[in-house]
């Protein structure tokens, strides 16, 4: 039972244009929202994250969106570059636990 | 160093061996997190520790698999008779306070991985 889906496994974007990736959850404990992008052979990198008190958050190129009432969050990458071209990774975090709870990955390939 | 680091960065065994993998988070971050990414999968949960103790293993998928921060930096993630579905990516992360204070959770910075493959 996925708790956070990206449904979109692969996106592809003309560079300067904008990138939107999606995300839904299903866990209404849920209470803070990041992005991850990932390059291969590397670790996931923190990119942006939103608290559910919010419904928008935004640094430089990139903002996201978050829909309480629909679960559901989007980043926004504007305008795209060749090297935002990578794996992003939505993840939920709520309650006392330590652990986030990440969706599929969806790939981002930025074209020149 | 500057980041997390992860030895080895590749582990080929075979089945029914028994593996350690290392993680060395940021200096000075009392949590550490491991982490498994299959293919095709976001990283999945494994073990949360907070210093020395483990404040929730709740992802260990069975009782091969174990955890140590002995002295609540260095963590070895144990697997004991491994099994062809245990080949995966495991990361591990770390936070400088982590979770369970009330609000949300620090930053959660990863190292590379550790590719395992069983054979």
């Amino acid at each position: 039972d996925q708790q956070v889906k990206q449904n979109s496994p692969s996106l592809s974007v003309q560079e300067g244009r904008i990138s939107i990736l999606n995300c839904d959850y299903t866990n209404s404990m849920f209470d803070y929202f990041l992005w991850y992008k990932k390059y291969p052979a590397e670790g996931p990198t923190f990119l942006i994250s939103i608290s559910s008190i919010k419904d928008k958050n935004e640094d430089g190129r990139f903002t996201v969106f978050l829909n309480k009432s629909a679960k559901h969050l989007s980043l926004h990458i504007v305008p795209s570059q060749p090297g935002d071209s990578a794996v992003y990774f939505c993840a939920g975090y709520g309650g006392s636990q330590g652990n986030l709870i990440f969706g599929k990955g969806t790939k981002l390939s930025v074209k020149p | 160093g500057a980041g997390v680091s992860q030895t080895p960065s590749n582990k080929v065994t075979e089945k029914g061996k028994y593996v350690e993998l290392r993680c060395d988070p940021i200096s000075g971050h009392t949590a550490l997190y491991w982490y498994r990414q299959s293919l095709g999968q976001g990283p999945e949960f494994l073990i949360y520790f907070q210093g020395t103790g483990a404040a929730d293993d709740s992802g260990l998928p069975n009782d091969r698999f174990f955890a140590v921060r002995p002295e609540g930096s260095v963590s070895t993630l144990k697997i004991q008779r491994t099994e062809r579905g245990d080949s995966a990516v495991y990361l591990c992360a770390s936070s400088l306070t982590g979770s369970g204070q009330g609000y949300y959770t620090d930053t959660q910075y990863f190292g590379p991985g550790t590719r395992l493959t069983v054979l």
